[in-house]
């Protein structure tokens, strides 16, 4: 079955930086890639996705990136802000199958002021 | 995005009961899962809710200790029975939406079990 490996477990960057998060996956037959980002208290929320079929997806300050090659997938957040601040989850899927979404252990996201 | 309401959103329950939880779909969807996440850590997938038939289980859950059942497209339920403290968690029930593809995630139930 699929694995999701994600890096950092804790990130820390000032406020107006960049944030980068990546994931490896194990499946290469995977073909949905979605991120999520849940606060304290709260469910996840789907943030951003990408089919394998792309390479790059943007929406405003948040992008995503994929290298099927090397079965790995990357978050980016530009100009970040104090409400970045959350736990983010990549995941992985082959969609169509059974469809189940397995996912990465979570990175800790902190904007310092 | 989907509307998804479950409930309850948290409860204190003793050990050996069992709690059952609901959750409401505002329309009709794919693939119902049932995720839990313990306190600070990922979410890891019970079991895939499958309507009008037994539910798929992952790797180390177990339909006696979490029956689940979905009667139609919009509904389901998970039980977790003969509760121990290790069962405290966060239960997350989520549905597939647009063709499929995108996940959305009912807000939880805390359990507590003392």
């Amino acid at each position: 079955g699929e694995n999701v490996e994600q890096h950092p477990s804790t990130l820390s960057v000032q406020e107006g930086d960049s944030a980068v998060i990546k994931c490896t996956y194990s499946d290469s037959a995977s073909n949905y890639f979605p991120w999520y980002k849940q606060e304290l208290g709260k469910r996840p929320q789907l943030i951003i996705d990408i089919r394998s079929n792309v390479g790059e997806k943007k929406d405003q300050r948040i992008a995503v990136t994929l290298n099927k090659t090397a079965k790995h997938f990357s978050l980016h957040i530009t100009e970040t802000q104090p409400e970045d601040s959350a736990v983010y989850f990549c995941a992985a899927t082959l969609l169509g199958s059974a469809s189940k979404i397995i996912f990465g252990s979570g990175t800790r996201l902190s904007i310092r002021p | 995005s989907a509307v998804i309401s479950q409930k309850p959103s948290r409860d204190i329950c003793q050990r050996g009961t069992s709690l059952t939880i609901q959750c409401q779909v505002d329309s009709q969807v794919t693939m119902m899962f049932w995720y839990r996440q313990q306190p600070g850590q990922s979410l890891t997938l019970i079991a895939t809710a499958n309507q009008g038939s037994e539910a798929t289980y992952e790797s180390g859950f177990v339909i006696d200790k979490f029956p689940i059942s979905r009667p139609n497209l919009t509904f389901s339920t998970l039980t977790v029975s003969n509760m121990s403290p290790e069962d405290s968690s966060i239960y997350l029930c989520s549905a597939l939406r647009d063709s499929g593809e995108k996940l959305f995630f009912g807000s939880g139930t805390q359990l507590s079990v003392l």
